[in-house]
């Protein structure tokens, strides 16, 4: 069975940071394309981020540049590290792929 | 970026009656491949979204079969045959033909 697992959140400062983490099972984050999603409290679904097979990776414009993503093959994980974290990255972060999405981890940005 | 329009916002139904929501692309989700990559989820009160039908109208496993979905190049639609108290929630069209992926605004469906 594919699982995804999500941790890091928590109630950060304007301007802090953090990294969430995505723990897989029953898939190989290497092989397989995986991405971050978010939805802030009451909205729809936003793309945030996504790292190809090839390590390639890609950031929707309102993050580039403050999230950065990335994997551990050997863990079998990948992460999004969030920087310089505003109000409107208030939101829950769903690691997964189209098919498979995790419960996801929550981010309060708030002073 | 590739705007996704869905229609309607809202929608309330009657048990066993149909549904039908409607997404639109502004850029055409066909690949060279041949392939068009537009997703439908839904995501129930509380929960992760979770997929219903991929590349237009194939149903992910599990998914009932009175889900459907069709269309093509840029208008898309997917159709509740009966819709049941379980279909309650909102739905959302994706398109991964190109970076940014893009999500319609979501389409709250709730049972009469």
């Amino acid at each position: 069975e594919v699982q995804l697992v999500e941790s890091g959140g928590g109630l950060v400062q304007p301007g802090g940071s953090l990294r969430l983490s995505c723990a897989a099972s029953g898939l190989s984050v290497s092989s397989n394309y995986m991405m971050w999603v978010r939805q802030a409290p009451g909205k729809g679904l936003e793309w945030v981020s996504l790292i190809s097979r090839g390590g390639d990776t890609y950031y929707a414009d309102s993050v580039k540049g403050r999230f950065t993503i990335s994997r551990d093959n050997s863990k079998n994980m990948f992460y999004l590290q969030v920087n310089s974290l505003r109000s409107e990255d208030t939101a829950r972060y769903y690691c997964g792929r189209v098919t498979t999405w995790g419960l996801g981890t929550m981010v309060i940005v708030s002073s | 970026d590739i705007v996704m329009t869905q229609t309607p916002l809202s929608l309330s139904v009657t048990p066993g009656q149909p549904a039908s929501i409607s997404c639109k692309s502004s850029q055409s989700l066909l690949h060279r491949d041949g392939k068009t990559y537009l997703y439908w989820l839904l995501q129930k009160p509380g929960q992760s979204p979770h997929l219903l039908i991929f590349e237009v109208s194939n149903q992910f496993s599990g998914v009932p079969d009175r889900f459907s979905g069709s269309g093509s190049g840029t208008v898309f639609t997917l159709k509740i045959s009966r819709v049941e108290a379980e279909d309650v929630g909102v739905y959302y069209c994706m398109q991964t033909i190109q970076f940014p992926w893009t999500f319609g605004q979501g389409t709250k469906v709730e049972i009469k």
